[in-house]
Protein backbone atom coordinates (compact mmCIF):
# COMPACT_ATOMS: atom_id res chain seq x y z
CA UNK A 1 0.00 0.00 0.00
CA UNK A 2 1.48 3.23 -0.91
CA UNK A 3 1.84 6.00 2.07
CA UNK A 4 1.27 9.04 0.22
CA UNK A 5 0.19 8.67 -3.24
CA UNK A 6 -0.13 11.95 -5.58
CA UNK A 7 -2.45 11.92 -8.78
CA UNK A 8 -1.92 12.16 -11.25
CA UNK A 9 2.28 11.55 -11.98
CA UNK A 10 2.12 13.79 -14.82
CA UNK A 11 0.30 16.47 -16.43
CA UNK A 12 0.80 18.07 -19.17
CA UNK A 13 -1.61 21.23 -19.95
CA UNK A 14 -1.59 24.34 -22.16
CA UNK A 15 -1.55 27.87 -20.36
CA UNK A 16 -4.50 29.42 -19.27
CA UNK A 17 -6.04 26.11 -18.06
CA UNK A 18 -6.84 24.93 -14.17
CA UNK A 19 -5.79 21.88 -13.13
CA UNK A 20 -5.90 19.49 -10.03
CA UNK A 21 -3.39 17.17 -8.20
CA UNK A 22 -4.74 15.32 -5.41
CA UNK A 23 -2.98 14.05 -3.03
CA UNK A 24 -4.34 11.19 -0.19
CA UNK A 25 -2.28 9.79 2.97
CA UNK A 26 -2.79 6.37 4.57
CA UNK A 27 -0.87 6.68 7.85
CA UNK A 28 -3.27 8.22 9.62
CA UNK A 29 -0.92 11.40 10.11
CA UNK A 30 -2.72 14.91 11.26
CA UNK A 31 -0.73 17.32 9.05
CA UNK A 32 0.03 17.26 5.41
CA UNK A 33 2.07 19.73 2.97
CA UNK A 34 2.84 20.41 -0.72
CA UNK A 35 6.04 21.49 -1.70
CA UNK A 36 7.21 22.69 -5.16
CA UNK A 37 10.53 21.48 -6.79
CA UNK A 38 11.90 24.25 -8.83
CA UNK A 39 14.75 24.22 -11.84
CA UNK A 40 17.37 24.21 -9.49
CA UNK A 41 15.92 21.14 -7.89
CA UNK A 42 15.32 22.80 -4.41
CA UNK A 43 12.09 21.95 -2.38
CA UNK A 44 10.36 24.63 -1.22
CA UNK A 45 7.28 24.42 0.79
CA UNK A 46 3.91 25.89 -0.53
CA UNK A 47 1.58 25.16 2.44
CA UNK A 48 0.64 22.94 5.25
CA UNK A 49 -2.63 21.70 7.12
CA UNK A 50 -3.08 20.40 10.42
CA UNK A 51 -6.28 18.21 10.63
CA UNK A 52 -7.92 20.56 7.77
CA UNK A 53 -6.71 23.77 9.35
CA UNK A 54 -4.20 25.32 7.15
CA UNK A 55 -1.09 26.51 8.86
CA UNK A 56 1.76 27.76 6.63
CA UNK A 57 0.73 29.46 3.51
CA UNK A 58 4.02 31.01 2.07
CA UNK A 59 4.37 33.27 -0.51
CA UNK A 60 2.40 31.85 -3.09
CA UNK A 61 0.14 33.42 -5.96
CA UNK A 62 -3.46 33.44 -5.19
CA UNK A 63 -3.89 31.25 -8.34
CA UNK A 64 -2.62 28.08 -6.28
CA UNK A 65 -5.56 26.94 -3.72
CA UNK A 66 -5.24 24.30 -1.40
CA UNK A 67 -8.20 22.27 -0.31
CA UNK A 68 -8.24 19.76 2.80
CA UNK A 69 -11.61 18.00 2.97
CA UNK A 70 -10.71 15.85 5.61
CA UNK A 71 -7.14 15.08 7.56
CA UNK A 72 -5.97 12.10 5.10
CA UNK A 73 -6.37 14.76 1.92
CA UNK A 74 -4.85 17.54 0.81
CA UNK A 75 -5.27 18.51 -3.02
CA UNK A 76 -4.00 21.83 -4.94
CA UNK A 77 -6.19 23.27 -7.61
CA UNK A 78 -4.29 25.79 -10.15
CA UNK A 79 -6.09 28.30 -11.97
CA UNK A 80 -5.02 30.13 -15.21
CA UNK A 81 -1.85 28.03 -15.56
CA UNK A 82 1.39 29.98 -16.39
CA UNK A 83 4.49 28.53 -18.22
CA UNK A 84 6.24 29.62 -14.83
CA UNK A 85 4.10 26.75 -13.02
CA UNK A 86 5.90 24.28 -14.67
CA UNK A 87 7.72 21.92 -11.93
CA UNK A 88 7.41 18.62 -9.53
CA UNK A 89 4.82 19.17 -6.73
CA UNK A 90 5.55 16.94 -3.93
CA UNK A 91 3.26 16.25 -1.18
CA UNK A 92 3.81 14.75 1.95
CA UNK A 93 2.59 14.27 5.39
CA UNK A 94 3.84 13.54 9.55
CA UNK A 95 2.10 13.12 12.43
CA UNK A 96 2.85 15.83 15.08
CA UNK A 97 2.69 19.04 13.67
CA UNK A 98 3.71 20.72 16.86
CA UNK A 99 5.83 17.80 17.96
CA UNK A 100 9.73 17.54 16.98
CA UNK A 101 10.23 14.04 16.27
CA UNK A 102 8.56 12.88 13.06
CA UNK A 103 9.84 12.37 9.59
CA UNK A 104 8.09 13.50 6.81
CA UNK A 105 6.27 11.01 4.38
CA UNK A 106 6.42 11.98 0.50
CA UNK A 107 4.35 10.89 -2.28
CA UNK A 108 6.04 10.22 -5.56
CA UNK A 109 5.56 13.65 -6.95
CA UNK A 110 3.38 15.24 -9.90
CA UNK A 111 5.22 16.76 -12.78
CA UNK A 112 3.29 19.26 -13.96
CA UNK A 113 4.23 20.87 -17.54
CA UNK A 114 2.71 23.45 -18.72
CA UNK A 115 3.35 24.42 -22.67
CA UNK B 1 15.49 35.09 5.67
CA UNK B 2 16.26 31.70 6.60
CA UNK B 3 19.16 29.52 4.56
CA UNK B 4 19.98 25.86 4.77
CA UNK B 5 23.55 25.36 3.23
CA UNK B 6 24.93 21.87 2.13
CA UNK B 7 28.34 21.05 1.24
CA UNK B 8 29.67 20.00 -1.53
CA UNK B 9 26.86 20.19 -3.98
CA UNK B 10 28.37 17.20 -5.42
CA UNK B 11 30.54 14.25 -4.41
CA UNK B 12 31.96 11.14 -6.28
CA UNK B 13 33.77 8.20 -4.29
CA UNK B 14 34.83 4.72 -5.48
CA UNK B 15 33.29 1.50 -3.18
CA UNK B 16 34.65 1.05 0.11
CA UNK B 17 35.58 4.87 0.79
CA UNK B 18 33.87 6.86 3.65
CA UNK B 19 32.40 9.98 3.57
CA UNK B 20 30.51 13.05 4.90
CA UNK B 21 29.11 15.96 4.24
CA UNK B 22 28.22 19.22 5.85
CA UNK B 23 25.16 20.91 6.39
CA UNK B 24 24.63 24.54 8.11
CA UNK B 25 21.54 26.18 9.33
CA UNK B 26 20.87 29.24 11.74
CA UNK B 27 22.02 28.65 15.02
CA UNK B 28 18.86 30.55 16.98
CA UNK B 29 15.61 29.67 17.21
CA UNK B 30 16.59 25.97 17.00
CA UNK B 31 13.79 23.15 16.50
CA UNK B 32 14.76 20.21 14.55
CA UNK B 33 16.75 19.08 11.87
CA UNK B 34 16.08 16.29 9.88
CA UNK B 35 18.14 14.40 6.95
CA UNK B 36 16.61 12.37 4.00
CA UNK B 37 18.09 10.33 1.10
CA UNK B 38 16.60 10.99 -2.21
CA UNK B 39 17.02 8.06 -4.79
CA UNK B 40 16.65 9.43 -8.34
CA UNK B 41 13.11 8.76 -9.80
CA UNK B 42 11.64 7.97 -5.99
CA UNK B 43 10.75 9.98 -2.94
CA UNK B 44 12.71 11.81 -0.58
CA UNK B 45 13.11 9.14 2.61
CA UNK B 46 13.59 10.57 6.03
CA UNK B 47 16.76 8.99 7.82
CA UNK B 48 17.46 10.74 10.88
CA UNK B 49 15.26 13.60 12.89
CA UNK B 50 17.55 15.14 15.35
CA UNK B 51 16.48 18.07 17.94
CA UNK B 52 19.10 17.85 20.41
CA UNK B 53 22.76 19.39 20.70
CA UNK B 54 25.33 17.10 20.58
CA UNK B 55 22.82 14.14 19.19
CA UNK B 56 24.05 11.53 17.29
CA UNK B 57 22.14 8.99 15.48
CA UNK B 58 23.27 5.90 13.41
CA UNK B 59 21.12 3.59 11.03
CA UNK B 60 23.57 0.91 9.86
CA UNK B 61 26.97 2.23 7.91
CA UNK B 62 24.96 5.96 7.89
CA UNK B 63 25.10 8.24 10.85
CA UNK B 64 24.82 11.65 11.77
CA UNK B 65 25.63 14.53 14.59
CA UNK B 66 23.71 17.88 15.26
CA UNK B 67 25.22 20.95 16.93
CA UNK B 68 22.57 23.29 17.75
CA UNK B 69 24.71 26.12 19.15
CA UNK B 70 27.20 26.66 15.68
CA UNK B 71 24.50 25.75 13.59
CA UNK B 72 25.88 22.63 11.40
CA UNK B 73 25.26 18.53 11.27
CA UNK B 74 27.40 16.37 9.66
CA UNK B 75 26.25 13.05 7.68
CA UNK B 76 28.92 10.23 7.76
CA UNK B 77 29.03 7.40 5.47
CA UNK B 78 31.37 4.63 6.29
CA UNK B 79 31.70 2.47 3.43
CA UNK B 80 30.45 3.50 0.80
CA UNK B 81 28.35 1.00 -1.42
CA UNK B 82 26.90 1.69 -4.94
CA UNK B 83 23.19 1.57 -3.07
CA UNK B 84 24.40 4.62 -1.41
CA UNK B 85 24.19 6.88 -4.73
CA UNK B 86 21.50 9.22 -3.95
CA UNK B 87 21.09 12.86 -3.07
CA UNK B 88 20.92 13.53 0.87
CA UNK B 89 19.30 16.49 2.05
CA UNK B 90 18.76 17.96 5.27
CA UNK B 91 16.28 20.49 6.41
CA UNK B 92 15.70 22.84 9.16
CA UNK B 93 12.61 23.61 11.54
CA UNK B 94 12.82 26.31 13.41
CA UNK B 95 9.32 25.80 15.79
CA UNK B 96 6.61 24.06 16.37
CA UNK B 97 4.07 24.99 13.17
CA UNK B 98 6.68 25.54 11.47
CA UNK B 99 7.07 23.45 8.31
CA UNK B 100 10.82 22.16 7.28
CA UNK B 101 13.38 24.66 5.30
CA UNK B 102 15.39 22.04 2.54
CA UNK B 103 18.95 22.29 1.52
CA UNK B 104 19.23 22.19 -2.02
CA UNK B 105 21.36 18.49 -1.38
CA UNK B 106 24.76 16.84 -1.91
CA UNK B 107 24.64 14.15 -4.66
CA UNK B 108 26.69 11.28 -3.76
CA UNK B 109 27.74 9.17 -6.52
CA UNK B 110 29.67 5.58 -5.89
CA UNK B 111 31.57 4.02 -7.83
CA UNK B 112 32.54 -0.05 -7.72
Amino acid sequence: DTAVSQTPKYLVTQMGNDKSIKCEQNLGHDTMYWYKQDSKKFLKIMFSYNNKELIINETVPNRFSPKSPDKAHLNLHINSLELGDSAVYFCASSQGQGASNYGYTFGSGTRLTVV
Amino acid sequence: ILNVEQSPQSLHVQEGDSTNFTCSFPSSNFYALHWYRWETAKSPEALFVMTLNGDEKKKGRISATLNTKEGYSYLYIKGSQPEDSATYLCAFRRGAGTALIFGKGTTLSVSS
